[in-house]
């Protein structure tokens, strides 16, 4: 199984909403990533989670906020976001074990739109 | 600064041709180079791995070259395919320190029936 899985795809919500972007991963990968893509831009990193812990936070806003329940689960909960926030949301995984040379496993990606 | 630069921005190509996209990059020091296809609205998905002792590696249709001295690499797409048409983002990352790759801003093509 080399697939990290994003749920949901699609999300529409308004600015006083709470809402949860899923990611779940089987491959043992113990490094998370939560990255923010704008059309037409390469992926920003966002977070970091190594061996379940937040190792790397870009600044991001704390109406962004990470959670790494267990080895193969990321979750990233939405509170009061802005419109300028509506992007697709990607989640990457890989095995810390392989060094600098490992592969990113993207998931998916959840579009998210806020109104 | 590490920074990864691509050019061309954006290509367009007719079913059946070949093309060359280029990454210069200065990041340092330098552990590997990966070139990723994102097709729209889709994760990104790793094509080839560049080390510092590699110059040449092909997967299929797609050969990447690395020229570490220079610190450019290029990915040839040879007959495209209108199933090409993506973006295509060089990554770099560094030797020491957390893994945290430098995207480059990627290339846009489009193969044209």
């Amino acid at each position: 199984d080399t697939e990290v899985t994003q749920t949901p795809k699609h999300l529409v919500m308004g600015m006083t909403n709470k809402k949860s972007l899923k990611c779940e991963q089987h491959m043992g990968h113990r490094a998370m990533y939560w990255y923010k893509q704008k059309a037409k831009k390469p992926p920003e990193l966002m977070f970091v989670y190594s061996y379940e812990k937040l190792s790397i936070n870009e600044s991001v806003p704390s109406r962004f906020s990470p959670e790494c329940p267990n080895s193969s689960l990321l979750n990233l909960h939405l509170h009061a976001l802005q419109p300028e926030d509506s992007a697709l949301y990607l989640c990457a995984s890989t095995n810390p074990r392989t060094g600098n040379t490992g592969e990113l496993f993207f998931g998916e990606g959840s579009r998210l739109t806020v109104l | 600064k590490n920074q990864v630069e691509q050019s061309p921005q954006s290509l367009i190509i007719l079913e059946g041709k070949n093309c060359t996209l280029q990454c210069n990059y200065t990041v340092s020091p330098f552990s590997n180079l990966r070139w990723y296809k994102q097709d729209t609205g889709r994760g990104p998905v790793s094509l080839t791995i560049m080390t510092f002792s590699e110059n040449t590696k092909s997967n299929g249709r797609y050969t990447a070259t690395l020229d570490a001295d220079t610190k450019q690499s290029s990915l040839h797409i040879t007959a495209s395919q209108l199933s090409d048409s993506a973006s295509y983002i060089c990554v770099v990352t560094r030797e020491r320190g957390s893994y945290i790759p430098t995207f480059g801003r990627g290339t846009s093509l489009i193969v044209h029936p």
